[in-house]
């Protein structure tokens, strides 16, 4: 199947701090998204995004599918942003979703 | 518009009982899938339902564990003779359109299993 690796493992941040978190993927997909998972073990849509950049607030993603990566930005972070952020790829022709091992963020007041 | 719900958020069982997971996807989907998270690990794919069918079922153990999602009421996950390995967190996943087209995934808040 395919490998999704995400850098870095952890990450702690002061409260303010700037952050840029990557997602690689070994084949081609079809479909990608990002999740936040917060210490209360509930996860969050953060963006489907396929391909291209979008933006939400602080946060904004980007993801080149030719060269077969994403990266997830943190601006100004917060406590509130602490917790796991997963990746999820769908291969083509693969009707499931393979996630990533997470970057762990603590964000310090 | 209601979100994924699951049931029950918790739920502790004994060596050898039996573990029924219950899953109610968002309102229009018909796409269904079942995730497995142990302490501390990443989300590791079960098994994939689409209406009174399992389309892919790769992730799931062949013993012990099998999934239904019927014409009628919510996707079910059952784990037989649990042990203590099945201890998890179990999240439930609907999409409106299957993996390999558009279809984007959304998360019930999962069930979390203890077993003594």
């Amino acid at each position: 199947g395919i490998q999704v690796e995400q850098s870095p493992p952890d990450l702690i941040l002061q409260e303010g701090a700037n952050s840029t978190l990557r997602c690689n993927f070994s084949d081609s997909v079809n479909n990608l998204q990002w999740f936040h998972q917060n210490p209360w073990g509930q996860l969050i849509n953060l963006f489907y995004i396929p391909s291209g950049t979008k933006q939400n607030g602080r946060l904004s993603a980007t993801t080149v599918a030719t060269e077969r990566y994403s990266l997830l930005y943190i601006s100004s972070s917060q406590t509130t942003d602490s917790g796991v952020y997963f990746c999820a790829v769908a291969p083509y022709n693969f009707n499931k979703f393979y996630f990533g091992s997470g970057t762990k963020l603590n964000v310090k007041p | 518009n209601a979100g994924v719900m699951q049931n029950p958020r918790h739920l502790v069982r004994r060596r050898g009982q039996e573990a029924r997971l219950r899953c109610s996807p968002m309102k229009g989907h018909s796409h269904v899938y079942w995730y497995r998270q142990l302490p501390e690990e990443g989300l590791k794919f079960m098994v994939y339902l689409q209406k009174e069918n399992i389309i892919d079922e790769s992730g799931m153990p062949k013993e012990r564990f099998s999934a239904e999602f019927p014409k009628e009421g919510p996707s079910i996950l059952r784990i037989q003779q649990v042990v203590r390995g099945d201890s998890a967190a179990y999240f439930c996943a609907s999409s409106p359109g299957a993996a390999v087209d558009t279809g984007e995934l959304f998360f019930g808040e999962g069930s979390r299993l203890t077993v003594l």
